[in-house]
């Protein structure tokens, strides 16, 4: 069981391109997440899916897309980057109310 | 809303000394309470979750609900347990987590 994985594990952007972060799982869970971790403000939460083919929006999603395609993976977009999307993302799964699994993260810079 | 504080940024305590990690957490329902950590550079790990009132790594967390609190206990900190800390409440479909506390145990 590999768990929870996310690619890439870094990434360097210019503002204003775009890119695409996969998080996949292997433990079957309903539930995925998409969080930003910066200093200071602890994790915050951008998007969330309760199942394939949902998404609904959690307390930051502003310059954000996800997509749940497949139950195992969960994709979130950044259309146009801006610097203060520089952050370290952080994929998790859950069976729902119960105890959430992270992936490694991902760390962004925008320039 | 549902909040979670963390009310400390960063705790230092000599090794050998006492932990408290304070998390106080919003009044609803009745919500399952977590401490999840984050050792350097790493993904974050459940630490413990009240439900299973477990002990784990010689952490502990009582759930009071008059004071809504959960705070982390440990008796004796050890330098391996320098590490961020995060307190997190379930809610309707997701999770609210406080800002952290990092935790740093000096020698």
């Amino acid at each position: 069981n590999a768990g929870v994985t996310q690619t890439p594990k870094f990434r360097v952007l210019k503002t204003g391109q775009s890119m695409t972060l996969l998080c996949a799982q292997d433990m079957n869970h309903e539930y995925m997440y998409w969080y930003r971790q910066d200093p200071g403000m602890g994790l915050r939460l951008i998007h969330y899916s309760v199942g394939e083919g949902t998404t609904a929006k959690g307390e930051v999603p502003d310059g954000y897309n996800v997509s749940r395609l497949k139950k195992q993976n969960f994709l979130l977009g950044l259309e146009s980057a801006a610097p203060s999307q520089t952050s370290v993302y952080f994929c998790a799964s859950s069976t729902g109310g119960e105890t959430q699994y992270f992936g490694p993260g991902t760390r962004l810079l925008v320039l | 809303a549902q909040r979670v504080t963390q009310p400390e940024k960063l705790l230092s305590v000599f090794k050998g000394a006492p932990v408290e990690l304070k998390c106080n957490y919003s009044y609803s329902g009745s919500p399952e309470l977590f401490w999840y950590v984050q050792y350097s550079r790493q993904r974050l790990q459940l630490l413990l979750r009240h439900i299973s009132r477990e002990s784990i790594k010689g952490f502990t967390a009582d759930l009071n609900k008059g004071e809504t609190s959960f705070h982390l206990k440990k008796p004796f900190a050890q330098e391996e347990d320098s590490a961020m800390y995060y307190c997190a409440r379930s809610g309707t479909y997701k999770y609210i987590f406080g800002t952290g506390t990092r935790l740093k145990v000096l020698a």
